[in-house]
């Protein structure tokens, strides 16, 4: 099954401890990109890769990095995080940067203390 | 902005009943996309209408576009308890290139 795979499902974490949250995708696509949901502000994107190696700033970058040494994984690192961490995390992936739409992970809850 | 702002908010409707919601966005688009989110789960890709297209049909779906007015509706006919979820439209802008921002939506609630 074509799918976009997030882990883990829910975590609570303390603030300052690094954390990776990892996402897989068996699709063969070159775009993936990761958001953050929040109440009141919807879906902001926070980094994206355009293919192997290439990355890029979304809208709410700080605080997290990212990496694409491969095609299928894009994991979301947080170095050191914060209680304004605390969100729901979609990972998302697309042929051609997302022309013909993306594929969106079950999401990660993650709450930092 | 580039995103695409849904109008209502939200909307709550009986099951059986149709349910409109209505998409604007401000620039040159290549298709216009909606997604639906059931609470607190992925987005879910529903229908994808390109610039040059006016109408598209998906099962209970159609959706609209008119690019001279930049603006989408998407319909849903003889809604079911399950389309109770919020649904969101997506420019996807001719220069936007890896960039894909998503508005506030609408929240829409079917009661049985």
């Amino acid at each position: 099954e074509a799918q976009v795979t997030q882990n883990p499902r829910y975590l609570i974490t303390v603030t300052g401890k690094k954390l990776t949250v990892t996402c897989s995708q068996n699709m063969n696509h070159e775009y993936m990109s990761w958001y953050r949901q929040d109440p009141g502000l919807g879906l902001r994107q926070i980094y994206y890769s355009m293919n192997v190696e290439v990355t890029d700033k979304g809208d709410v970058p700080e605080g997290y990095k990212v990496s694409r040494k491969e095609k299928r994984n894009f994991p979301l690192i947080l170095e050191s995080p914060s209680p304004n961490q605390t969100s729901l995390y979609f990972c998302a992936s697309s042929w051609t940067g997302g022309v013909q739409g993306y594929t969106f992970g079950s999401g990660t809850r993650l709450t930092v203390v | 902005s580039q995103q695409g702002e849904e109008d209502p908010q939200a909307l709550s409707i009986q099951e059986g009943e149709n349910a409109t919601m209505n998409c604007s966005y401000k620039t040159s688009i290549n298709n216009l996309q909606w997604y639906r989110q059931n609470s607190g789960r992925g987005l879910v890709h529903l229908i994808l209408i390109r610039s040059n297209e006016r109408e598209k049909h998906s099962g209970r779906l159609r959706v609209t576009l008119d690019t001279s007015k930049k603006s989408s509706s998407l319909l849903i006919t003889a809604s079911r308890a399950a389309d109770t979820a919020s649904y969101f439209c997506v420019p996807y802008l001719t220069d936007s290139w890896g960039k894909f921002q998503f508005g506030a939506g609408t929240q829409v609630v079917v009661t049985p």
